[in-house]
């Protein structure tokens, strides 16, 4: 069974531009979530879909957003790029019904911004 | 927001050493779950505890999900060099979205 798939998983911006990292769930696998992770704060939850609708989200500004397609594949964008924004990001896939809270996880999309 | 205070943040130990480490919140959680992350990896799941008093074991680690649901530990036994990474914990809140918070983390180094 093929792993979460996560591309670019390294990519270097600017400031000011925007970027959306994609993610491909194990199959079958119906919820996506996203996080940020940082050497200072860990792994930050930014938002969850399941079905493609969003079904939780985390204290992040709207600079950051998703979706998910109707077979579960999900995008994340990054608008307006700030140096602070350079980070990990991880998605993880899990069955979503019932949430059980084991999440499957990508090897991340490493992000620079300059 | 919610916390999940984790520690130690870091730990050097000799090969054959056993190990422990836990969470504690304010928050209680519904689930308890351990991670570990390898350099470049993501995460992978470890062990999940779904019941108050749980104690559940994968080889030689071992996490019990505490009685007052506010807290976990793990335990790894007899380490060995792969064991070196970063462990996570993470709990899935019993009220509200339910969304997964996780720990800082526990950075473990292993001197042969």
């Amino acid at each position: 069974k093929a792993g979460v798939t996560q591309t670019p998983r390294y990519l270097i911006k600017t400031r000011g531009q925007q970027v959306t990292l994609s993610c491909s769930p194990i199959s079958g696998h119906r919820s996506v979530s996203w996080y940020q992770q940082t050497p200072g704060q860990g792994l930050q939850f930014l938002f969850e879909y399941f079905s493609e609708t969003q079904r939780n989200k985390g204290n992040f500004p709207g600079r950051f957003s998703g979706r998910q397609f109707s077979n579960s594949r999900s995008e994340m964008n990054v608008s307006t790029l700030e140096l602070g924004d350079s980070a990990l990001y991880l998605c993880a896939s899990s069955r979503g019904q019932p949430n059980t809270g084991e999440l499957f996880f990508g090897e991340g999309s490493r992000l620079t911004v300059l | 927001g919610q916390q999940l205070n984790q520690s130690p943040q870091s730990m050097f130990i000799q090969e054959g050493e056993d190990v422990s480490m836990n969470c504690t919140s304010s928050s209680i959680f519904n689930t308890w779950l351990w991670y570990k992350q390898d350099p470049g990896e993501g995460p992978v799941l470890l062990i999940a505890l779904y019941k108050a008093g749980e104690l559940t074991s994968n080889g030689r680690l071992t996490a019990q999900f505490g009685i007052t649901r506010k807290d976990s530990f793990l335990n790894i036994s007899a380490s060995i060099p792969s064991d070196v990474g970063i462990y996570f914990c993470a709990g899935r809140l019993i009220q509200g979205a339910q969304k997964l918070v996780f720990g800082q983390g526990t950075r473990l180094t292993i001197n042969p």
